[in-house]
Parts: C-alpha cells; sequence; structure tokens
C-alpha cells in the first residue's frame, strides 16, 4: 500500500528565502507526481505535474523533483514571497490507480 | 476556460439527515474524481468515474454515500444519513484522461452537528 508523507508539517520562514519542501512515498513503482497549493477554505491549485520518466520540472519560481529509486520529491520556492503562504501537496499515481496525497506543508512567508 | 464548478460551497446539517453536493467539471473531461478532506489530513478518493461508468469506488462507504454522473458530465454525491465524522471538505477533480493532470473545484465544506 503506498504511503506518502510529508516533512515537515509546517514551516515558517522569511520573506526572500529559497526553501525546500520534502515528500516521501513508499512505493516507487509510480505513474507520475503532482504538487498542489491549498490555500485556506479553497481548492487544490495544481502546481507541477512529474512524470515517472522525467526528473524535475519548472514553473516561475518553482522547481519540483523526483528521485523514483529513492522514493523522494522535493519541491524548490526562490525567493519567497507572503503570497506564497499555504498549504502544498504532494500526490503519487500508479499507473491508472487513485492518487495518494501526503498530509501537507503548511507554508507561512513573514514579511 | 472555466474550472471546475462546485455547490453548495458551505453545508450545515444535523446527524442523520441526508445532503446532496453537485459538481460540474470542465468541458472535455472524462475522469471526474470526488475526495473527502478531513481537516488536517490530504484528500482520500471516494470515487473515480470514467465518462459515467465507475472506475474506483473502493474507499467509498457504501452504506450512505452514493454518486452517479448520469450523462457523464455533471456529477452528485449523496449522504444518507449524515453521521458527525461525515464532517469534511468535498472535493470534486476532473482530469481529461484517467492518468492526467487533476484540476480541483473550491469544495464543499460541510458541517454535522
Amino acid at each position: 500500500k503506498q504511503e506518502v508523507t510529508q516533512i515537515p508539517a509546517a514551516l515558517s520562514v522569511p520573506e526572500g528565502e529559497n526553501l525546500v519542501l520534502n515528500c516521501s512515498f513508499t512505493d516507487s513503482a509510480i505513474y507520475n507526481l503532482q504538487w498542489f497549493r491549498q490555500d485556506p477554505g479553497k481548492g487544490l491549485t495544481s502546481l507541477l505535474l512529474i512524470q515517472s520518466s522525467q526528473r524535475e520540472q519548472t514553473s516561475g519560481r518553482l522547481n519540483a523533483s523526483l528521485d523514483k529509486s529513492s522514493g523522494r520529491s522535493t519541491l524548490y520556492i526562490a525567493a519567497s514571497q507572503p503570497g506564497d503562504s499555504a498549504t502544498y501537496l504532494c500526490a503519487v499515481r500508479k499507473g491508472a490507480q487513485k492518487l495518494v496525497f501526503g498530509q501537507g506543508t503548511r507554508l507561512t512567508i513573514n514579511p | 476556460e472555466a474550472g471546475v464548478a462546485q455547490s453548495p460551497r458551505y453545508k450545515i446539517i444535523e446527524k442523520r439527515q441526508s445532503v446532496a453536493f453537485w459538481c460540474n467539471p470542465i468541458s472535455g473531461h472524462a475522469t471526474l474524481y470526488w475526495y473527502q478532506q478531513i481537516l488536517g489530513q490530504g484528500p482520500k478518493l471516494l470515487i473515480q468515474f470514467q465518462n459515467n461508468g465507475v472506475v474506483d469506488d473502493s474507499q467509498l462507504p457504501k452504506d450512505r454515500f452514493s454518486a452517479e454522473r448520469l450523462k457523464g458530465v455533471d456529477s452528485t454525491l449523496k449522504i444518507q444519513p449524515a453521521k458527525l465524522e461525515d464532517s469534511a471538505v468535498y472535493l470534486c477533480a476532473s482530469s481529461f484522461t484517467g492518468t492526467g493532470e487533476q484540476f480541483f473545484g473550491p469544495g464543499t465544506r460541510l458541517t454535522v452537528l
């Protein structure tokens, strides 16, 4: 059974810092991995999707990496801004099976 | 392009009452998902539709939850009767294919008193 873990559960950093969020999964035979952002009281916004054959994906200040063999993914946020404050979730999929989510990392960027 | 639409946004009911949620996916998306997200946890898939057929409902409490997608477009999720532990946000998502990127609606926050 696939399990996804995100550490830390919460993170607080000053504005302007670069930071890394971590995601680990127990079954390395994944089809793809997706990073989401969730603002309080809102749905999930897809940030990046990495296929199993890819090593990383970039979108603006965000960069997500994938190391299937070690069961890890990281989300790198450059030059953090207060507007980046949100909960970040990673989710993995095996074939056509359901997405399995981690519990998320609640990020606070302090001005 | 319009996103995934859900209604209502909030619902408060007494335990043992029934409730229904509605979702309209992104146009052209064949796959539709209903998730339950309890406070402090990641979303958990309840049911996945491919067009109007069920692909996965292994985590749907079928004694009280039901869902349908009759014409392969919009969908309804029903709870009858509701329990206190059903208090959660119910998220609908859609994707073009069964393995593609998922796009989420704003969710319905259910409170059962």
